[in-house]
């Protein structure tokens, strides 16, 4: 059982443009919510979080939304640069700090 | 955050035999974590380790196939136990930071033949 979606395995954005990378979650008793960045040969780096209080969180080009009653949380990259090529993964954690991450999406950024 | 060390980066192993892999972390941490990603998959969580204490395995890992050690509070191992070419994976290690979040090691990218 999937506890944590992403639905589309791969993306591809002009250089310039907005990029909307998406996620659903089933399990409710997610309160925190991540986002990574991972390139190839390497190990994820962390992106931007969300509370489970908040609907909204911004850090320069990404902000991540969260809306609860869909249980849906988007990642938004503006604008978008070659640079932000990479697989992106979706995350959410209960309590005991455990990750549950989504399957990926390939965001490819075309210049 | 924290600098986290994996070593090996990657290595070809011939199926049967054992593969260690090292974590070390720049700073004290209580929670470690160890995850594989398979091709084309997603991460998912091997096992919880914890200094002093067993580690708390996920369903569908076991000990006898992924034994940790974690002897302090900065170094941890994960074997990979009797290698079948379905374990070519990617092996991260993790920590997590109170109010920080989680940070990876880069990875250990392991190939059965």
């Amino acid at each position: 059982d999937q506890q944590v979606k992403q639905n589309s395995p791969s993306l591809s954005v002009q250089e310039g443009r907005i990029s909307i990378l998406n996620c659903d979650y089933t399990n409710s008793m997610f309160d925190y919510f991540l986002w990574y960045k991972k390139y190839p040969a390497e190990g994820p780096t962390f992106l931007i979080s969300i509370s489970s209080i908040k609907d909204k969180n911004e850090d320069g080009r990404f902000t991540v939304f969260l809306n609860k009653s869909a249980k849906h949380l988007s990642l938004h990259i503006v604008p978008s640069q070659p640079g932000d090529s990479a697989v992106y993964f979706c995350a959410a954690q209960s309590s005991g700090d455990k990750l549950t991450f989504g399957t990926g999406t390939r965001l490819a950024v075309r210049p | 955050s924290a600098v986290i060390s994996q070593k090996p980066s990657r290595d070809i192993c011939q199926r049967g035999t054992s593969l260690t892999i090292q974590c070390q972390v720049d700073s004290q941490v209580t929670m470690m974590f160890w995850y594989r990603q398979q091709p084309g998959q997603s991460l998912t969580l091997i096992a919880t380790a914890n200094q002093g204490s067993e580690a708390t395995y996920e369903s569908g890992f076991v000990i006898d196939k992924f034994p940790i050690s974690r002897p302090n509070l900065t170094f941890s191992t994960l074997t990979v136990s009797n290698m079948s070419p379905e374990d070519s994976s990617i092996y991260l290690c993790s920590v997590a930071l109170w109010g920080k979040g989680t940070f990876f090691g880069q990875g250990t990218r392991l190939t059965v033949v």
